[in-house]
């Protein structure tokens, strides 16, 4: 399986609903990644978790609450979200050797609406 | 800190020419360097990428240069197709999980 999943592909949501996403991956990858994007933007990085521990927060509002649940799965808490939130919430996977840095795989993205 | 500037920032060819994208970086300790490809609601696919100890790469159509000594590297696209508009990201990374993405090319391909 060499596929990054992410559900749900869209939600809306008002501001005082709590949701989560779900990110998914099998390919034994170590380090699991939230991007958030704008249209027309880069990928902007939110989360880094290397083996399931939390190694990079990109200063990111408390209002977003990642979980890393075991080394296939990473969820994205939202609770309290604001209408600039709305954006393309995209998961990504890599491995997590010596080298540092390596290839980035990544899922289709939840397309997130907060009005 | 951390900077990846790209150009152009718009590209328009006719179909069967070449496309050129350049971005250059700031941190030396850089030494990944992909490349992805974003179609419109789709999600970025890795496309080519290319590591400190190499200065070109090629796969089919597309290669990829990097100078390390200028801190710039660049995309290359050779008989370019209408299925090859999209946007473009170039990203930078080094000894940390982190990418830092140049803020994207879009590539229009005229039939």
């Amino acid at each position: 399986d060499t596929e990054v999943t992410q559900t749900p592909k869209h939600l809306v949501m008002g501001m005082t609903n709590k949701k989560s996403l779900k990110c998914e991956q099998h390919m034994g990858h170590r380090a699991m990644y939230w991007y958030k994007q704008k249209a027309k933007k880069p990928p902007e990085l939110m989360f880094v978790y290397s083996y399931e521990k939390l190694s990079i927060n990109e200063s990111v509002p408390s209002r977003f609450s990642p979980e890393c649940p075991n080394s296939s799965l990473l969820n994205l808490h939202l609770h309290a979200l604001q209408p600039e939130d709305s954006a393309l919430y995209l998961c990504a996977s890599s491995q997590d050797g010596p080298a540092g840095v390596d290839t980035q795989y990544f899922g289709p993205g939840t397309r997130l609406t907060v009005l | 800190g951390e900077n990846v500037e790209q150009h152009p920032s718009t590209l328009s060819v006719q179909e069967g020419d070449s496309a050129v994208i350049k971005c250059t970086y700031s941190d030396s300790a850089s030494n990944y360097f992909p490349w992805y490809k974003q179609e419109l609601g789709k999600r970025p696919q890795l496309i080519i990428d290319i590591r400190s100890n190499v200065g070109e790469k090629k796969d089919q159509r597309i290669a990829v240069t990097l100078n390390k000594t200028a801190k710039h590297f660049s995309l290359h696209i050779t008989e370019t197709q209408p299925e090859d508009s999209a946007v473009y990201f170039c990203a930078c990374g080094g000894a940390t999980n982190k990418l830092i993405f140049g803020t994207g090319t879009l590539l229009a391909v005229q039939p």
